[in-house]
């Protein structure tokens, strides 16, 4: 099994300040034939089901708002809000899909400072 | 607009089947687009990934849950089911259904990123 490892469990940042969120995984989720990562982030408001953001660890779904990115590569990925906004107030989740058994991280609480 | 909506019954007894059914709107759950599945939250923790189908009735399922669980997929009512036996107060939670893209690895199709969810709907275990 691949187990996720987010970090950290909270963080809380200023408006408009950077929020950084890791991820990392027991073993490499990069496929070497195509060359992808099989990492997706989401995001989920309180009382709401998870969102996708991003997926193939950097590709932001339509829509999303640029401020958030994803990076990384292998067994390391970070997610990042560049200029945190009162809306990005949730838990953040990374999820493997490289397995044949389906892992998510812990989630992080992003708050404001 | 995809929609996708959980349905059963939110309470069951420890011992029993408990049993739900998703029903998609928007969209065909006979597209070889993508994978349909079930993911749980116990109230105030994570997620956890129960299993997922292909409209062709290809599974994939947690090992964890495998002996327990059972999803099945009706593609003329656009709907699809998750079966789960033998309940006890571990398997409370918001369950949610959903749609998977697909992820290809040594040319085996499986489910990949959940693109769209349901609501959630919470299940109690409980004589």
């Amino acid at each position: 099994d691949i187990v996720m490892t987010q970090s950290p469990d909270s963080l809380a940042v200023s408006l408009g300040e950077r929020a950084t969120i890791n991820c990392k995984s027991s073993q490499s989720v990069l496929y070497s034939s195509d060359n992808k990562n099989y990492l997706a982030w989401y995001q989920q408001k309180p009382g709401q089901p998870p969102k996708l953001l991003i997926y193939w660890a950097s590709t932001r779904v339509s829509g999303v708002p640029d401020r958030f990115s994803g990076s990384g590569s292998g067994t390391d990925f970070t997610l990042t809000i560049s200029s945190l906004q009162a809306e990005d107030v949730a838990v953040y989740y990374c999820q493997q899909y490289y397995g044949t058994l389906l892992t998510f991280g812990g989630g992080t609480k992003v708050e404001i400072k | 607009q995809l929609q996708l909506q959980e349905s059963g019954p939110g309470l069951v007894k420890p011992s029993e089947t408990l049993s739900l059914t998703c029903t998609v709107s928007g969209g065909s759950i006979s597209s070889s687009s993508y994978y349909w599945g079930w993911i749980r939250q116990p109230p105030g923790k994570g997620l956890e990934w129960i299993g997922s189908i292909y409209y062709s009735g290809s599974t994939y399922y947690n090992p964890s849950l495998k002996s327990r669980v059972t999803i099945s997929v009706d593609t003329s009512k656009n709907q699809f089911s998750l079966k789960l036996s033998s309940v006890t107060a571990a398997d409370t939670a918001l369950y949610y259904c959903a749609r998977q893209g697909l992820a290809m690895i040594v040319m085996l199709i499986r489910p990949g990123a959940v693109d769209s969810w349901g609501q959630g709907t919470l299940v109690t275990v409980s004589s």
